[in-house]
């Protein structure tokens, strides 16, 4: 079965902790995987995707196949961090499976 | 601001009443989604669009209906045969491919059974 699994409902941190959001996925063929954010009253949007290995506001995720996980990165977590993130699987040509997603709470 | 408007942004149906929700899109592209969003269960898809005229059930297709008449504009009908249909729903939109694809989101309508 195709399916994203993200355990945590909320992480809470305090500024300048260590972050990590967990993204775990069930797919059979090759993953495609992106982190989607929403931040208060902004609409869902693009944080970062497996395939660019790029780094976005300090945040990374590395796709370990071994682990079938995805899970996203923070060293230093930021008040502005605080938001929806949501891990997300595309698993045919435009079609786009997410999860559960995790409330971010970075206390000041 | 442009991209990807939805409309309304607050909508109350009746018992045994459909509504439609719009979605129009500026950005030219050809693929659009819509997606149902309830407290804890994240983002599910119900409907998606690849090419005007043509359309793919999602997950959760059930009591609902969509058209593809045009590029722009991508509208999800919910059905009386929807029997929970109070949730929050987000239409989407994406280019084809290439290492820029990504999905756009609207802001979204709040639907609400009265």
């Amino acid at each position: 079965a195709q399916r994203v699994t993200q355990p945590e409902k909320l992480l809470s941190v305090f500024k300048g902790a260590p972050v990590e959001l967990k993204c775990n996925y069930s797919y059979s063929g090759s993953p495609e995987l992106f982190w989607y954010v929403q931040y208060s009253r902004q609409r869902l949007q693009l944080l970062l995707r497996h395939i660019s290995r790029e780094s976005i506001k300090g945040f990374t995720a590395d796709l370990n196949k071994g682990e079938t996980s995805f899970h996203l990165k923070k060293p230093f977590a930021q008040e502005e961090d605080s938001a929806m993130y949501y891990c997300a699987l595309k698993v045919h040509t435009d079609k786009l499976i997410f999860g559960t997603g995790t409330r971010l709470q970075v206390f000041p | 601001d442009g991209g990807i408007t939805q409309s309304p942004k607050y909508l109350f149906r009746k018992e045994g009443q459909n509504v439609t929700l719009s979605c129009e899109q500026n950005l030219n592209h050809d693929a659009m989604y819509w997606y149902r969003q309830d407290p804890g269960q994240g983002l599910r898809l119900i409907y998606y669009s690849q090419i005007v005229n043509d359309f793919q059930k999602g997950d959760i297709a059930e009591g609902y209906s969509v058209s593809r008449e045009k590029k722009e504009s991508f509208p999800l009908t919910v059905t009386s045969a929807q029997k929970n249909p109070t949730a929050f729903y987000l239409c989407a939109s994406s280019s084809h491919g290439g290492s820029n694809e990504k999905l756009f989101f609207g802001s979204g309508t709040q639907l609400s059974v009265l």
